[in-house]
């Protein structure tokens, strides 16, 4: 079954502490995404990559860093510089940039 | 920079009803429209894509139509049935302006349908 793997669903971690959330795909998909979901705000872009070995900075990317060493995996860590780090993240793809986003089932971070 | 609103922000109707939800955007620089569900707790399911040359798209029940120069969107769930109880949202991929090449999410429509 072709999908999008996030892990772990639910994470807790003290503040001060960096995290990191997995996110892979064996979709085949070049492009990959990162949202933060927030009650009420909708989804905010934090980073997104196009292609291997390549990722831009989306609209809130402090406090946050990427890597894009292999296709099918595009983890995100969310540093002790993020103020508000507690909430939903959502990692996506598509086949490239523009066509249909496929979502991971997302992780729920508590920072406390 | 693409705003993207999303009207009603909740709804509730009963098990049978046609419906329909909205979404309008402030940039028409557009290269397509998504919509999306998503359940409680879930990630987001792709539901529909309209490209910008394209006026709607039909999948089962669901009926997306686009009008690219006015900003609008609207989402025809017909028939509605208990089991499409979900959170709605939309996105725009954008074609222009400082948000080229993203896409900008609505903040979604709780729709609740009850037996």
């Amino acid at each position: 079954d072709g999908g999008i793997t996030q892990s772990p669903k639910y994470l807790f971690r003290k503040e001060g502490q960096n995290v990191t959330l997995s996110c892979e795909q064996n979709l085949n998909h070049d492009a990959m995404y990162w949202y933060r979901q927030d009650p009420g705000q909708g989804l905010r872009l934090i980073y997104y990559s196009q292609i291997v070995n390549d990722f831009q900075k989306g609209d809130i990317a402090e406090g946050y860093s990427v890597s894009r060493e292999k296709k099918e995996s595009f983890p995100l860590t969310v540093t002790s510089a993020q103020k508000n780090p507690t909430a939903f993240y959502l990692c996506a793809s598509s086949l490239t940039p523009g066509q249909a986003l496929h979502f991971g089932n997302g992780t729920r971070l508590t920072v406390t | 920079k693409q705003e993207v609103t999303q009207i009603p922000a909740a709804l509730s109707v009963p098990e049978g009803e046609n419906l329909v939800l909205n979404c309008s955007f402030t940039d028409s620089a557009i290269y397509n429209l998504q919509w999306f569900r998503q359940d409680p707790g879930k990630g987001l399911t792709s539901l529909l894509l309209i490209q910008s040359s394209q006026r709607e798209q039909t999948s089962g029940r669901l009926n997306a139509s686009l009008d690219k120069s006015s900003g609008r969107s609207t989402l025809y769930i017909a028939a509605s049935q208990p089991g499409d109880s979900a959170t709605y949202l939309c996105a725009v991929y954008n074609a222009g302006g400082t948000s080229y090449g993203k896409l900008t999410f609505g903040q979604g429509t709780i729709l609740t349908v009850h037996p």
